[in-house]
């Protein structure tokens, strides 16, 4: 079954120190993989993509994450972290394939920043 | 600027009173999707539509209805809401090329009481 695990579901760090947030997926074709992150209130904004290539991606606010096909993993991590990142952080695969191209979402780790 | 507009953001309302929710994008998106965000269950696709008048069922469709009759608008329609329907929605869309990148709206709050 396809299926998406974020291990942590609430994460607290220092502002300046470093992140790395979990993500296991099992999905049968070639994923493409995401993640999303959910600011209080708002709506989800995507923070980085991965299709093919490079493993290692790079997104918005300082995220990067690294795809591990050996490992079914895409661990999002940020070197120093700012207290604005406080939020949801939701890792999504899907292969834009078929009639729904529905993602599969993980239920998301929340991260909360020490001053 | 591009984006996806959902209306109310905060909704209100008692057991069985029909309610809408509006969607509207303005990305010229053929694929739009409503999920529904429950604590510990994460997101939870309710309906989807591929283009104008295709429309399928998502994981969680009961009680639920979508139309789509235009291409950038995609309203959610609870016809008689219940309690376990209290929920944050949140509308998406997303083009047909482009890796399946959806785009979120803000997310509309609604209690039934």
């Amino acid at each position: 079954a396809q299926s998406v695990t974020q291990p942590d579901i609430h994460i607290t760090v220092s502002e300046g120190a470093s992140l790395e947030l979990r993500c296991n997926y099992s999905y049968g074709a070639t994923p493409y993989l995401f993640w999303y992150v959910q600011s209080p209130g708002q709506g989800l904004q995507l923070l980085l993509k991965y299709f093919s290539g490079d493993t290692l991606v790079q997104g918005i606010k300082g995220f990067e994450a690294e795809f591990k096909r050996s490992q079914s993993s895409f661990n999002l991590r940020k070197p120093s972290v700012h207290w604005s990142d406080a939020a949801e952080y939701f890792c999504a695969v899907g292969n834009n394939a078929g009639n729904n191209r529905k993602l599969i979402w993980g239920l998301g780790t929340s991260l909360a920043v020490n001053p | 600027e591009a984006q996806v507009t959902q209306n109310p953001r905060y909704l209100i309302t008692v057991t069985g009173k029909k309610l809408t929710v509006t969607c509207s994008q303005n990305m010229n998106h053929e694929y739009m999707s409503w999920y529904r965000q429950d604590p510990g269950l994460g997101l939870r696709q309710i309906y989807y539509s591929m283009n104008v008048e295709v429309t399928d069922k998502g994981d969680v469709p009961e009680g639920y209805k979508v139309s789509r009759k235009e291409k950038r608008n995609f309203p959610l329609i609870l016809e008689s809401p219940s309690p376990n329907q209290t929920s944050l929605y949140f509308c998406a869309s997303w083009p047909l090329a482009g890796g399946g990148i959806q785009y979120f709206g803000p997310g509309t709050r609604l209690l039934v009481l």
